[in-house]
């Protein structure tokens, strides 16, 4: 199956600062992608959709300054939260889609542990 | 997107099968049913979609009766590395997408396999 890669894996900052996140498909290309966030025990929670050179689609109540969101090319879409605080601690998902409508096949990655100190 | 509803939480043994039924009265025709299992710290990983009747793999079975309205995941012979958390999503594309190409996960159902 196709494989989707997010760097880094788990990243620890200070509050007040930013961090990115970037969302690969290694081996397909991606016209849209998706992010997502789940708290302890809890479900996933969609952010935004991302679309190849155009602006991101975000999710109700999701602050589009604060959690900015690129996809520059048909493999890579970056995560950035900005300015950020403890409660943004969080497991954040991507997942990447190819096909078309009615043949979709969408992938997730590996998450990325993020912890705000 | 048709919303699904599951049990929180289930308890099984190795070796046993283990059934878990989701509940989507408001099913769509073009919609799909998939299911996804996540273990802890990692992303969703995808099991078995189908649309109706019986679909199997190497991995699990999905019945789906003739209203569509519920579907079973069925875990043949379960394993304690069966333990993980299982979404059943519903809608439009061979991998749930709907119209709008979205994914929204259930509060999805916990299963614990014990020794």
């Amino acid at each position: 199956g196709a494989v989707v890669s997010q760097h880094p894996s788990r990243v620890i900052c200070k509050s007040g600062t930013s961090v990115k996140i970037e969302c690969r498909s290694l081996d397909f290309q991606a016209t849209t992608m998706f992010w997502y966030r789940q708290f302890p025990k809890k479900s996933l929670m969609l952010m935004a959709t991302s679309n190849e050179g155009s602006k991101a689609t975000y999710e109700q109540g999701v602050e589009k300054d604060k959690f900015l969101i690129n996809h520059a090319s048909l493999t890579l879409s970056t995560l950035t939260v900005t300015s950020a605080h403890p409660e943004d601690s969080s497991f954040y998902i991507c997942s990447a889609r190819t096909g078309t409508r009615g043949t979709y096949e969408q992938y997730f990655g590996p998450g990325t542990r993020l912890t705000v100190t | 997107l048709a919303k699904t509803t599951q049990p929180i939480s289930m308890d099984s043994y190795e070796g046993q099968e283990v059934n878990i039924t989701c509940s989507h009265n408001n099913i769509a025709t073009n919609d799909y049913i998939t299911w996804y299992q996540q273990f802890p710290s990692q992303g969703p990983r995808f099991i078995i979609q189908g649309y109706k009747t019986k679909v199997t793999n190497e991995v699990a079975s999905l019945f789906i009766p003739a209203d569509r309205k519920s579907s079973t995941l069925s875990l043949p012979r379960v394993s304690l590395s069966d333990t993980a958390v299982y979404y059943c999503l519903v809608g439009e594309g061979r991998r749930g997408s709907g119209n709008t190409g979205k994914l929204i996960f259930g509060q999805g159902t916990t299963l614990q396999v014990k020794p």
